[in-house]
């Protein structure tokens, strides 16, 4: 069953603590993504990477850092420089080949996790 | 800078009605569109994706245009329904060489019985 997922569904952080946030795909996609989502805005990128052991800065970047040691694998860690962390997060990935019958840069998300910061 | 905008935030109709989302876009140079539908709580559900060099696509009562040169494109949903009730947004990635998407802040529809 392919797919995105996201663990956990809810989080809860206490002032000062890093948390990191879990997302794996078995689609084979090359690029993932992580969106910050607040109530009553779009989405906004956090982070990007197109290749294993590469990934680059989105619009709001301050406070979080990512890695991509393995394709499949995108961890999100919210560090205690982050200072309004309560949101819910999203994370997606695309397969970047181009032509033929794959719906290319097509974006896929997962379920997302609740952050609340106590 | 892209910017993408959705107008209306919030919609009601009556279950069977025919309907239009906007999305409108200021940088035309876009490498493809694509439409999200999000229920409460939950990620988001790719709808469908327009290339740059397609005029529309279509699946199901879904059907979404793109007019790159207006800066626009619409989700037409025809006789709907009462679970189509949920916030709908797009998306453009710009024909730039990142992979990097700009997302508008949605149109949150219901539809009543």
């Amino acid at each position: 069953d392919g797919g995105i997922t996201q663990s956990p569904k809810y989080l809860f952080r206490k002032e000062g603590q890093n948390v990191t946030l879990s997302c794996e795909q078995n689609l084979n996609h090359d690029a993932m993504y992580w969106y910050r989502q607040d109530p009553g805005q779009g989405l906004r990128l956090i982070y990007y990477s197109q290749i294993v052991n590469d990934f680059q800065k989105g619009d709001i970047a301050e406070g979080y850092s990512v890695s991509r040691e393995k394709k499949e694998s995108f961890p999100l860690t919210v560090t205690s420089a982050q200072k309004n962390p309560t949101a819910f997060y999203l994370c997606a990935s695309s397969s970047l080949s181009s032509g033929g019958w794959v719906s290319y840069n097509e974006q896929f998300f997962g379920p997302g996790t609740r952050l609340t910061v106590l | 800078k892209q910017e993408v905008t959705q107008i209306p935030a919030a919609l009601s109709v009556p279950e069977g009605e025919n309907l239009v989302l906007n999305c409108s876009f200021t940088d035309s140079a876009i490498y493809n569109l694509q439409w999200f539908r999000q229920d409460p709580g939950k990620g988001l559900t790719s709808l469908l994706l327009i290339q740059s060099s397609q005029r529309e696509q279509t699946s199901g009562r879904l059907n979404a245009s793109l007019d790159k040169s207006s800066g626009r494109s619409t989700l037409y949903i025809a006789a709907s329904q009462p679970g189509d009730s949920a916030t709908y947004l797009c998306a453009v990635r710009r024909i730039s060489g990142t992979y990097k998407y700009i997302f508008g802040t949605g149109t949150r529809l219901k539809v009543l019985a």
